[in-house]
């Protein structure tokens, strides 16, 4: 089963406007990920942040972990219609082995 | 950075085909490779992860004699899926792990498979 689950499932921003996309996830983790995927695309890996790390930047991106919450947010600041895709966040638990496990997403429609 | 490709990466065929989609690592070797179907608007659900030299491990519900995995080489996984039904239609999505570094796992773009 699904470990992540995201919200909101969709948001739709006005450009030049931030963006925040919460995932709260149920077991213990050694890491959590953002992608990023264009309609009917292959993923693109945006940020890792290692569960012992609270808060990570890259570019226009942050991203905060809150283990003690089960739970990740993603920024997207200063948004562009270019953003506009599907975001999710994926877990790798810390125990049985590598697995990655997908949220739900959030749909990300950025208005120009 | 590491590439992972696809083919095809996209397929329509008639009900009762079997079709096979490769996933290969382009410039390194992966000794695990890991295979997801997407449902459109849907999250990625992965179905099996792909063991070079050995059986795939697959997910609960995954059926093993439809969902065919072969990863016969460090560069190289195959996913056949036997006797495909219009049910099976979905994307499917091959992901590699970077050898010495199990954080990371590239993706491939995807295969677009629609039974008819």
């Amino acid at each position: 089963s699904q470990q992540g689950e995201e919200d909101p499932q969709a948001l739709s921003i006005q450009e030049g406007e931030n963006a925040t996309m919460n995932c709260s996830y149920k077991t213990s983790i050694n890491n959590l990920q953002w992608y990023r995927q264009n309609s009917g695309r292959g993923l693109v890996h945006l940020i890792l942040i290692r569960s012992n790390e609270r808060e990570k930047h890259s570019g226009r991106l942050r991203v905060t972990l809150d283990t003690s919450k089960k739970s990740s947010s993603l920024l997207i600041t200063a948004s562009r219609a270019a953003d506009t895709a599907s975001y999710f966040c994926a877990t790798e638990g810390n125990t049985g082995g590598f697995k990655t496990i997908f949220g739900a997403g959030t749909r990300l429609f950025v208005k120009a | 950075g590491a590439v992972v490709s696809q083919h095809p990466s996209r397929v329509i065929c008639k009900s009762g085909t079997s079709v096979k989609i490769e996933c290969r690592s382009l410039d390194f070797q992966a000794t695990t490779m890991f295979w997801y179907r997407q449902f459109p608007k849907q999250s990625l659900m992965l179905m099996a992860t792909s063991n070079e030299g050995s059986k795939a491990t697959y997910e609960q519900g995954v059926e093993k004699d439809k969902f065919l995995i072969n990863h016969a080489s460090l560069t190289l996984s195959t996913l056949t899926v036997a006797s495909a039904h219009p049910e099976d239609s979905s994307f499917y999505i091959c992901s590699a792990l970077v050898q010495h570094l199990t954080d990371t796992q590239y993706f491939g773009p995807g295969t677009r498979l629609t039974v008819l």
